[in-house]
């Protein structure tokens, strides 16, 4: 059974500060991977998909890695601003078509 | 990628009562999936509901208790019944994006039962 879990549960930085984000996963065997973003309450946005054969992939200020030999992937965040606070969460699939398992999150707070 | 509009945003209701969630899709999908997060807790698939047939239930979760309906390729609803306190939490759908290969989802239906 696939487990994902994230460090640090929880995460306080001044702006302006790069981060990273740390998720890992137990199966090794998945199909691909996703990072979310969701604010107190709401629904999730999704940030970046890294599909099982990529290693990377970029948008803006975020950057995400995937390691699926060691089960690892980070979200890095350069220059983080106040409007980056929220929970982000990873995610990864073993099929296509299959549900997603989520880890338990990072909460992000950016201190202006 | 796909929309999905999701309904009620938010809701406080008493117990012993029952919800319908609905969730529409602007384009048409296999499977949809419904999802809770209970308070401070990540996500937890409750059942894949696909058009046509029974939805398929995660275990801990039951039939009777999150009646689930899918009557086209665009369309479900996800009630949860007889409500208790312990029921409060953010219920979510989603769909898989056959563009993408990622996931959508609903904006979430913050339950509140007291």
């Amino acid at each position: 059974k696939q487990e994902v879990t994230q460090i640090p549960a929880a995460l306080s930085v001044p702006e302006g500060e790069n981060l990273v984000l740390n998720c890992s996963f137990t199966d090794s065997a998945i199909y691909n991977l996703q990072w979310f973003r969701q604010d107190p309450g709401k629904g999730l946005t999704s940030l970046l998909l890294i599909q099982s054969s990529q290693r990377e992939q970029t948008s803006g200020r975020l950057n995400a890695s995937l390691d699926k030999s060691s089960g690892r992937s980070t979200l890095y965040i350069a220059a983080s601003q106040p409007g980056d606070s929220a929970t982000y969460l990873c995610a990864v699939t073993n099929n296509a078509g299959n549900m997603l398992t989520f880890g338990g999150g990072t909460r992000l707070m950016v201190k202006p | 990628s796909a929309v999905i509009s999701q309904k009620p945003s938010r809701d406080i209701c008493q117990r012993g009562t029952s919800l319908t969630i609905q969730c529409q899709v602007d384009s048409q999908v296999t499977m949809m999936f419904w999802y809770r997060q209970q308070p401070g807790q990540s996500l937890t698939l409750i059942a894949t509901a696909n058009q046509g047939s029974e939805a398929t239930y995660e275990s801990g979760f039951v039939i009777d208790k999150f009646p689930i309906s899918r009557p086209n390729l665009t369309f479900s609803t996800l009630t949860v019944s007889n409500m208790s306190p312990e029921d409060s939490s953010i219920y979510l759908c989603s769909v898989e994006d056959r563009q993408t290969y990622g996931y959508t989802f609903g904006s979430g239906t913050r339950l509140t039962v007291v």
